[in-house]
């Protein structure tokens, strides 16, 4: 089935640590999206990527990298630098202008 | 800059009430899309409309109908004959291009439904 999948599903980070979510769509979408949600916040987009190497910031990128070496695979590294790295954060795909397809999510919590 | 206002925080319903959700946007471009989106408790977002500036007309799907009015910046989403699974947070979306040049969505704060039996 095509879809983007998201892992891990629950991911724990001690203090100083950076940590990387996984991102993967099998949809061929160009463009794909990293957002983050905090409790009853809207989406913020954090970084995203309309092509292969090439990325771009979002509203909200400090303490954040990413990489888009493969079409389908657009990880996100949340690093120590991020202060309140705590929230839900969202992974979507899209074609050009049309509709985006979310992830189910990864739920990072910091320990 | 591109904005969207979802003003209702939270509406409780009984079932089978009727429920509309509104959503005003802010867009100086004159071709613009815009979006609904439910999020159901395990919080992937689901895509239920995409509208183009140039498409004013209604349109219903099922239970679900949508009002787009350019003249009052307004896209409001309307579930008739509510039902529990209908309970979700919706969010509203504005897909335009940023000052970089780039295809990006702008969303409201969403409206937390809950659908009481």
């Amino acid at each position: 089935d095509g879809g983007i999948t998201q892992s891990p599903k629950y991911l724990f980070r001690k203090e100083g640590q950076n940590v990387t979510l996984s991102c993967e769509q099998n949809l061929n979408h160009d463009a794909m999206y990293w957002y983050r949600q905090d409790p009853g916040q809207g989406l913020r987009l954090i970084y995203y990527s309309q092509i292969v190497n090439d990325f771009q910031k979002g509203d909200i990128a400090e303490g954040y990298s990413v990489s888009r070496e493969k079409k389908e695979s657009f990880p996100l590294t949340v690093t120590s630098a991020q202060k309140n790295p705590t929230a839900f954060y969202l992974c979507a795909s899209s074609s050009r202008l049309n509709e985006q397809f979310f992830g189910p999510g990864t739920r990072l919590t910091v320990l | 800059a591109q904005k969207v206002t979802q003003a209702q925080t939270e509406i409780s319903v009984v079932e089978k009430e009727d429920v509309t959700l509104d959503c005003v946007y802010e867009t100086r471009d004159t071709t613009y899309y815009l979006f609904w989106y439910k999020q159901p408790p395990s919080g992937e977002l689901v895509f239920l409309i995409r509208r183009n500036s140039f498409d004013e007309q209604n349109e219903i799907s099922g239970r679900y109908s949508w009002n787009f009015q350019k003249s009052t910046s307004s896209f409001n989403f309307t579930i008739t004959a509510s039902q529990v699974v209908d309970s979700a947070v919706y969010f509203c979306a504005l897909g335009g291009y940023s000052g970089a040049g780039s295809y990006q969505l702008t969303f409201g704060k969403g409206t937390k439904l809950s659908v009481i039996p």
